[in-house]
């Protein structure tokens, strides 16, 4: 089946780096983008950005202005493995990151629009 | 940024009850509309996408609706597995956003 399942829990000191993996199973991985969208404790749900392929082209991205200039997602097909590393960790950082897979609506392949599954969450926490 | 509000915020209901959930995009999304349903150390899960298609899997108590910019989450005959918090997602143009949820329990 479609599953998707990421790296374990990471603890991070301010000013720190964290990369997250997300590896893909049960479907043909470069035929589906993929979204990272966090979730800090007593709070909603956030979308960071997401990868795509769309044209044949490995690795389109679309990054939320909030993380722009600090966020990079990229994708290794060999592995079928997603990564998400955000750079400068706040406090404000620490969240639960989850990964997708993204869907397209009206069959056009540019933009994912809807997203399942959803990898089981990887906790971020950023501390002194 | 396209804003996404949800109403009500919370609600109490009991099994068996019918429960709506509406989420107000601050423009125009045509049917960009998704919904998730969220448990407290879970992954959330898509329930509807492209504002009432279910997706497969669900149950089909669970119902959306599209007029204008108003959107509605139905679930009919409300099971106890169903208690949780419920996300709206529009995908219409970037960033994509989300409603600040809904959380639903037990009467």
């Amino acid at each position: 089946q479609v599953q998707l399942v990421q790296s374990g829990a990471e603890v991070k000191k301010p000013g720190a780096s964290v990369k997250v993996s997300c590896k893909a199973s049960g479907y043909t991985f470069s035929s589906y983008g993929i979204t990272w969208v966090r979730q800090a404790p007593g709070q909603g749900l956030e979308w960071m950005g997401w990868i795509n392929f769309y044209n044949g082209y490995n690795g389109n991205t679309n990054y939320a202005q909030k993380f722009q200039g600090r966020v990079t997602m990229t994708t290794d097909t060999s592995s079928t493995t997603a990564y998400m590393e955000l750079r400068s960790l706040t406090s404000d950082d620490t969240a639960v990151y989850y990964c997708a897979r993204g869907r397209y609506q009206d069959d056009d392949p540019r933009n994912p629009n809807w997203f399942d599954p959803w990898g089981q969450g990887t906790l971020v926490t950023v501390s002194s | 940024d396209i804003q996404m509000t949800q109403s009500p915020s919370s609600l109490s209901a009991s099994v068996g009850d019918r429960v709506t959930i509406t989420c107000r995009a601050s423009q125009n999304i045509a049917s960009y509309l998704n919904w998730y349903q969220k448990k407290p150390g879970k992954a959330p899960e898509l329930l509807i996408y492209a504002a009432s298609s279910v997706q497969g899997g669900v149950p089909s108590r669970f119902s959306g609706s599209i007029s204008g910019t108003d959107f509605t989450l139905t679930i009919s005959n409300v099971q106890p597995e169903d208690f949780a918090t419920f996300y709206c997602q529009q995908s219409y143009t970037t960033p994509y956003t989300f409603g600040q949820g809904t959380k639903l329990e037990i009467k």
